[in-house]
């Protein structure tokens, strides 16, 4: 299982504020990197699937980097809302078609 | 609607009582996977399928079985289920053939084996 790391844990933000987060994984053999979104009591619902070094990626206020090199990625909330508590997954993937998943950011948006 | 859908999504069984859990996609997807979770750990991964009869061990193997006898669907067999098997169970399917599309997930079954 390769070590897909996610910090912090949790996380408690004002509405409004803007937040980050890091995933961290293997620099070697990447292939790559998915975030997904988990609210509870639903389903993991993708966000973003990267593959190339310096890729960043947007769906609205969401936003993701990646860094290959040294084995990182963002994930960026701008002007949070209630709607984005949810808990982020990341998972990697070398070119082995597996997907090592992170244990996520658990995101609580305070109103 | 896509969807994968998975049955039961509750289920309370005992030690050694063959059970199966059910997964069915409507996308056409070739790649599909069975995942658990378990708290404070990420998804670890099962088993998955690159394609029709073509199935492959994840992470977290023992215990399990799997087939993939049609594309559409892909269940999950616990021959006989124990304790450290109570978990919540995630299907996922993805267009791709490989893990550079990204995964769509089932609602999740969780089994408690008493």
């Amino acid at each position: 299982i390769l070590n897909v790391e996610q910090s912090p844990q949790s996380l408690h933000v004002q509405e409004g504020d803007s937040t980050n987060f890091t995933c961290s994984f293997p620099s070697s053999n990447f292939y790559a990197l998915h975030w997904y979104r988990w609210e509870t009591a639903k389903s993991p619902e993708a966000l973003f699937v990267m593959t190339l070094n310096g890729d960043e990626k947007k769906k609205g206020r969401i936003s993701a980097t990646l860094n290959t090199k040294e084995g990182y990625s963002y994930l960026y909330i701008k002007g949070s809302q209630p709607e984005d508590s949810a808990t982020y997954l990341c998972a990697f993937s070398s070119n082995d078609y597996k997907l090592s998943f992170g244990a996520g950011t658990t995101v609580t948006v305070r109103a | 609607e896509a969807q994968v859908t998975q049955n039961p999504r509750y289920l309370i069984t005992v030690t050694g009582k063959k059970l199966t859990v059910t997964c069915s996609q409507n996308m056409n997807h070739e790649y599909m996977s069975w995942y658990r979770q378990d708290p404070g750990l990420g998804l670890r991964q099962i088993y998955y399928s690159m394609n029709v009869e073509v199935t492959d061990k994840g992470d977290v193997p023992e215990g399990y079985k799997v087939s993939r006898k049609e594309k559409r669907n892909f269940p999950l067999i616990l021959e006989s289920p124990s304790p450290n098997q109570t978990s919540l169970y995630f299907c996922a399917s993805s267009l791709l053939g490989d893990v550079t599309g990204e995964l769509f997930f089932g609602e999740g079954s969780r089994l408690t084996v008493l």
